[in-house]
């Protein structure tokens, strides 16, 4: 079992669609990240949070640590929002181990 | 504007020889570091370094080599040793290093085996 799981791994949705991306992880962290991956595979880093929610723009990240989980909610989904969106979290334990998930595909349709 | 670049974006190389791929940041970043990424996979860390003149080894790091003699820039070098070398290749920086830290990531370098 990996140590983060994102699900979905692949979404697609309709322009101006509510879209919500989920992240499990089994470790004790520190801090969660969530990226940003575009087509040509530049990586953007949107959040970081080590509890309660933040928000940017339409995009608002949420994580509950208790249970090990963390949403990533787009709101009012647009075609500019498609990319890969990645989770990772930094390990409690360690000072400067990152897990990586293996990301959730989103396309947005016109 | 201050950023990090990475060349090349692609690169084709012939099974047994080294490849080297640039990394150049100008944030003025202490921390840079080397990811791999193959699909379906998360990013896995190959080296980092936290400080000039030091560098430590990542998750797989057997099969590549890297130097930090200058703040500004990371190198990696894919060896013959490295046994499946195709993958996107990307270099990041941060302020310092640790998980509490935003990483800023270049556009990254596609390898090919041939």
């Amino acid at each position: 079992k990996n140590e983060v799981e994102q699900s979905p791994q692949n979404l697609t949705a309709q322009e101006g669609e509510f879209i919500t991306i989920n992240c499990s992880y089994s470790v004790g962290i520190s801090a969660l990240h969530w990226l940003q991956q575009h087509p040509g595979g530049g990586i953007v880093s949107l959040f970081m949070l080590s509890s309660g929610k933040k928000k940017h723009g339409r995009l608002i990240a949420t994580i509950n640590i208790q249970e090990k989980h963390s949403s990533l909610h787009i709101t009012a989904s647009h075609p500019r929002d498609s990319a890969v969106y990645i989770c990772a979290v930094g390990l409690k334990t360690s000072y400067d181990k990152v897990i990586f998930g293996p990301g959730t595909s989103l396309s947005v349709i016109p | 504007d201050g950023g990090i670049t990475q060349s090349p974006k692609y690169l084709f190389r012939k099974e047994g020889q080294n490849v080297t791929l640039s990394c150049e940041q100008n944030l003025n970043h202490d921390a840079m570091y080397w990811y791999r990424q193959d699909p379906g996979q998360g990013l896995r860390l190959i080296y980092y370094s936290q400080i000039v003149n030091d560098f430590q080894k990542g998750d797989i790091a057997e099969g590549y080599s890297v130097s930090r003699e200058k703040k500004e820039s990371f190198p990696l070098t894919v060896t013959s040793a490295q046994k499946n070398p195709t993958a996107f290749y990307l270099c990041a920086s941060s302020t310092l290093a640790g998980v509490l830290v935003t990483q800023y990531f270049g556009p990254g370098t596609r390898l090919t085996v041939l």
